[in-house]
């Protein structure tokens, strides 16, 4: 069956470091993959959306790498601040219906 | 602009009670997504609507079932409820629906408890 896996429940790491946050799948060749952020008890925000053909998209601290032989997503923040500090979910849609599947998320905590 | 916005905020049931929860989408936008998200999880996803048409449906029971009126605005219904529907329900609008393209919009949730 398919399967989203975001690499860990939390990542603590202090400010000014880069964040890497992982995201695999698998038994699916996904057209496209997005990234959203979640803060609690709040609604996920959209951040990024990456291509298959595109190996790399970037937003201002924000950087996202798409590999699809190895099937994984890595999503980095660089110059990592507290107010980063949220629950970061990736997103594909599996069944090429427009239907977003989501991973578990990492919870991600930027200590200052 | 108003956001996409959610009704209600917070919502207790009893097992095999009814819930209806409403969402009205961002001005402009035809196609409505509900999701379930239980603690600890990602968003689930559960109906997808387009002018007023169910466009998709994931793997949920029959228990659950949706619906768009002309003003594009949804509701979700869920019948005989269990303790495991306890969750936050999110609703995500976006212009015609295209996950590959358009960008979806969550609401802020309706957050239901099952006693």
């Amino acid at each position: 069956s398919q399967k989203i896996e975001q690499n860990s429940e939390a990542l603590n790491i202090q400010e000014g470091k880069t964040a890497t946050l992982t995201c695999n799948y698998t038994n699916y060749s996904p057209a496209y993959l997005q990234w959203y952020r979640q803060d609690p008890g709040r609604g996920p925000v959209f951040l990024l959306l990456i291509r298959e053909n595109e190996k790399e998209k970037r937003k201002e601290r924000l950087k996202v790498t798409f590999d699809t032989t190895l099937k994984q997503s890595l999503f980095h923040i660089t110059a990592s601040q507290p107010a980063d500090s949220a629950t970061y979910l990736c997103a594909l849609d599996l069944t090429g219906a427009n239907n977003l599947f989501f991973g578990t998320g990492t919870r991600l905590t930027v200590i200052p | 602009d108003a956001g996409v916005t959610q009704s209600p905020t917070h919502l207790i049931k009893t097992r095999g009670q009814h819930v209806t929860l409403r969402c009205s989408p961002i001005s402009g936008h035809k196609s409505v997504s509900w999701y379930q998200q239980v603690l600890g999880q990602g968003p689930q996803f559960i109906f997808q609507y387009y002018e007023k048409e169910e466009r998709g449906r994931g793997n949920f029971p029959d228990r659950f079932s949706a619906r768009q009126f002309p003003n594009y605005s949804s509701e979700l219904n869920v019948n005989a409820l269990l303790l495991g529907d306890s969750a936050l329900y999110l609703c995500a609008s976006s212009i015609a629906g295209q996950t590959y393209t358009d960008t979806q919009y969550f609401g802020p949730g309706t957050r239901l408890t099952v006693l």
